[in-house]
């Protein structure tokens, strides 16, 4: 079974300060996907950045920055100088690579709140 | 940029009507998916498209559900008869095969 946990529901920052936001996953595929997408509060949802289990090499884009540890089953994102429009929930997400048809497990999500 | 359009945005109708759901997918992509966002269950997959034929429904109560892909620019989630449990926002998302989903905007139901 295939299962994603994002074990911190809300955190609280003040602008400027760098956050990680926790994801642990499950899986019994050899090869996955993983992914963070974003939902502001308008809604919609926005993909930032897909990785896939052969390469374990963190990724920073601008002030974001992922860190994929397959060791321990987790995929964490950093903000660095947090600012209010990061302001939203953030998902972590899971897909097999080869079959299933890409679906993705979300999970449960974690609210992040930049205050000025 | 080319975007996934789903309508209507909103959506508010009493419990035993039919409600249909559209979703445009962006051109040339040739997988599509339906998700569903509540507060207890999160985000949640309920059924999905490759080159228009069903893959997988099995998130979806049978009974009342239905999804369909009559063209490659058309796919429909519809529910008859709605209930209020149906309260939900119902996202589609496209992606080309082996890529990242691109998701919509999203429809907003509210059974009352």
């Amino acid at each position: 079974a295939q299962k994603v946990t994002q074990a911190q529901t809300e955190i609280s920052v003040v602008e400027k300060e760098d956050v990680t936001l926790d994801c642990v996953y499950e899986t019994r595929d050899t090869t996955y996907y993983l992914f963070w997408y974003k939902q502001p509060p308008s809604g919609e949802l926005v993909f930032l950045i897909r990785r896939n289990s052969f390469d374990e090499q963190n990724e920073i884009s601008g002030r974001y920055s992922w860190n994929f540890q397959k060791s321990t089953s987790s995929f964490n994102f950093t903000i660095t100088a947090s600012q209010v429009v990061d302001s939203a929930v953030y998902f972590c997400a899971l897909s097999a690579l080869y079959n299933q048809g890409g679906k993705l497990i979300f999970g449960q999500g974690t609210e992040l709140s930049v205050k000025p | 940029d080319a975007r996934v359009t789903q309508t209507p945005r909103h959506k508010v109708t009493e419990m035993g009507q039919e409600v249909t759901m559209r979703c445009q997918p962006i051109l040339g992509h040739n997988t599509v998916f339906w998700y569903r966002q509540t507060m207890m269950q999160g985000l949640e997959l309920l059924a999905y498209f490759r080159n228009r034929a069903p893959l997988d429904d099995s998130g979806m109560p049978k009974d009342r559900f239905s999804a369909e892909m009559p063209d490659a620019t058309l796919a429909t989630l519809k529910i008859q008869p709605s209930e209020p449990r149906d309260s939900a926002v119902y996202f589609c998302a496209s992606a080309p095969s082996n890529q990242p989903q691109h998701f919509g905007d999203g429809t907003r139901l509210s059974i009352l």
